[in-house]
């Protein structure tokens, strides 16, 4: 069965300072990952996605991730956060060949203060 | 301006009175979904259906039902609320892509959500 882990409930950076934000991944075959991102009071967007090709992967709002497959790992990394980044990030995997449902970490809180 | 649209954002009922949650895009997508986020939980899969008049279950859907009559709308019935169905609720719709030789969804596309309290 697929699954997704992220490790750590929350992550505390300072403006300015490179962020990372970890997930780990389980599928039997090609993962197709994802990466949103959920601001207060509001639905979870689309930020950047990894299906095949290159594994460094830009989104967003100067967001990229990093797909790893002998660790499994799809990390969201930033070089420089910002306030604005705040929020709490889901990362999300689906078994590239079968299956359609999205499965879902339980979600890091980034915290940037200034 | 694409969207997808959850009504009522925000509800207090008691146990047991029947409700409904309607969702509704406007990007002509097949694939729709309900989705419950829970402290701790992350997101899980309530119910999910590639075109009209296909559903599946998805990871959790005890105490609810759906139904797709129409591409655009896919409405969330709670039939008998209990307290354990309070949460915040999401519907997200996506295209679906051609994979592997069959049809799979691709990006999420998720409403602001629903705030269910059930007394």
């Amino acid at each position: 069965a697929q699954s997704v882990a992220q490790p750590e409930d929350q992550v505390n950076v300072a403006e300015g300072n490179p962020l990372t934000v970890k997930c780990t991944y389980s599928v039997s075959g090609n993962p197709y990952l994802f990466w949103y991102v959920q601001y207060p009071n509001r639905g979870l967007q689309f930020l950047l996605k990894y299906i095949t090709g290159d594994n460094l992967v830009k989104g967003s709002y100067g967001f990229e991730a990093e797909f790893n497959k002998s660790q499994t790992s799809f990390h969201l990394k930033k070089p420089s956060a910002l306030v604005s980044d705040s929020a709490l990030y889901f990362c999300a995997v689906r078994e590239g060949q079968a299956g359609t449902a999205l499965i879902f970490g339980k979600g890091t809180t980034l915290s940037v203060s200034s | 301006e694409a969207q997808v649209t959850q009504n009522p954002r925000y509800l207090i009922t008691v146990t047991g009175k029947k409700l409904t949650v309607t969702c509704s895009q406007n990007m002509n997508h097949e694939y729709m979904s309900w989705y419950r986020q829970d402290p701790g939980l992350g997101l899980r899969q309530i119910y999910y259906s590639m075109n009209v008049e296909v559903t599946d279950k998805g990871d959790v859907p005890e105490g609810y039902k759906v139904s797709r009559k129409e591409k655009r709308n896919f409405p969330l019935i709670l039939e008998s609320p209990s307290p354990n169905q309070t949460s915040l609720y999401f519907c997200a719709s996506s295209p679906t892509v051609i994979a592997g030789g069959g049809r799979r969804a691709g990006e999420l596309f998720f409403g602001e959500g629903s705030r269910l309290t059930v007394l």
